[in-house]
């Protein structure tokens, strides 16, 4: 069985960092794709970043580029999000989902969520 | 950027009626290799999103055979023959032709009559 468990999530101060961790379980980890979507409060699904499964590939959404990082540590089987200068639009839950394939393509599974909360 | 709509954004059903969803997008999402790269999920009050249709008309794995989904090119819809009460919540289309960026559907809010 598929598990995405993702961490982190607080609140924190405008300009402020913070790292997301999503530990995976269930499925070969080092072969898949990894990527967030986040989820701003009342509101719909946005695409945030991707990583490719040897974590050669990273990819972002223009809303993010620049302000944060993917990773993963296949010998963990954990994906990262690191975030900085944090604005109060990136308040959401930030899921993190599986693929299909090495490349991003889809979204299988999706763990439970974390909640980042950008406020003074 | 391709962008994703969808009609209606809200819908009501009595349990066992038919329900439909219509999603479209500003350019085609039928790829060279043959592939139509349009999905739709279905996020339930207070729960993640779960992948319910991949490649425009492909049932995931433990999806009830309730839900279909069809559609090429631009314009997709999904079905549900006999909506049930968990069915209920925010049904987004979405598509994945124009990697690396998705891009999701505003969504359709379903409930029960």
């Amino acid at each position: 069985e598929v598990q995405l468990l993702e961490s982190g999530g607080t609140l924190v101060q405008p300009g402020g960092s913070l790292r997301l961790s999503c530990a995976a379980s269930g499925f070969s980890f080092s072969n898949y794709a990894m990527s967030w979507v986040r989820q701003s409060p009342g509101k719909g699904l946005e695409w945030v970043s991707s990583i490719s499964g040897s974590g050669g590939s990273t990819y972002y959404a223009d809303s993010v580029k620049g302000r944060f990082t993917i990773s993963r540590d296949n010998s963990r089987h954990t994906v990262y999000l690191h975030m900085t200068g944090l604005r109060a639009e990136d308040t959401a839950i930030y899921y993190c989902a599986n693929d299909r394939g090495e490349y991003p393509d889809c979204f299988d599974f999706w763990g439970q969520g974390t909640v980042v909360t950008v406020s003074s | 950027d391709i962008v994703m709509t969808q009609t209606p954004l809200s819908l009501s059903v009595s349990p066992g009626q038919p329900a439909a969803i219509s999603c479209k997008s500003s350019r085609s999402l039928l790829y060279s290799n043959g592939h139509t790269y349009l999905y739709w999920f279905l996020q339930r009050p207070g729960q993640s999103p779960q992948l319910l249709i991949y490649e425009a008309s492909k049932r995931f794995p433990g999806v009830p055979d309730r839900f279909s989904a069809s559609g090429s090119g631009t314009d997709f819809t999904l079905k549900i023959s006999r909506v049930e009460a968990e069915d209920v919540g925010v049904y987004y289309c979405m598509q994945s032709k124009q990697l690396p960026l998705f891009t999701f559907g505003p969504g359709t809010t379903v409930d029960i009559k």
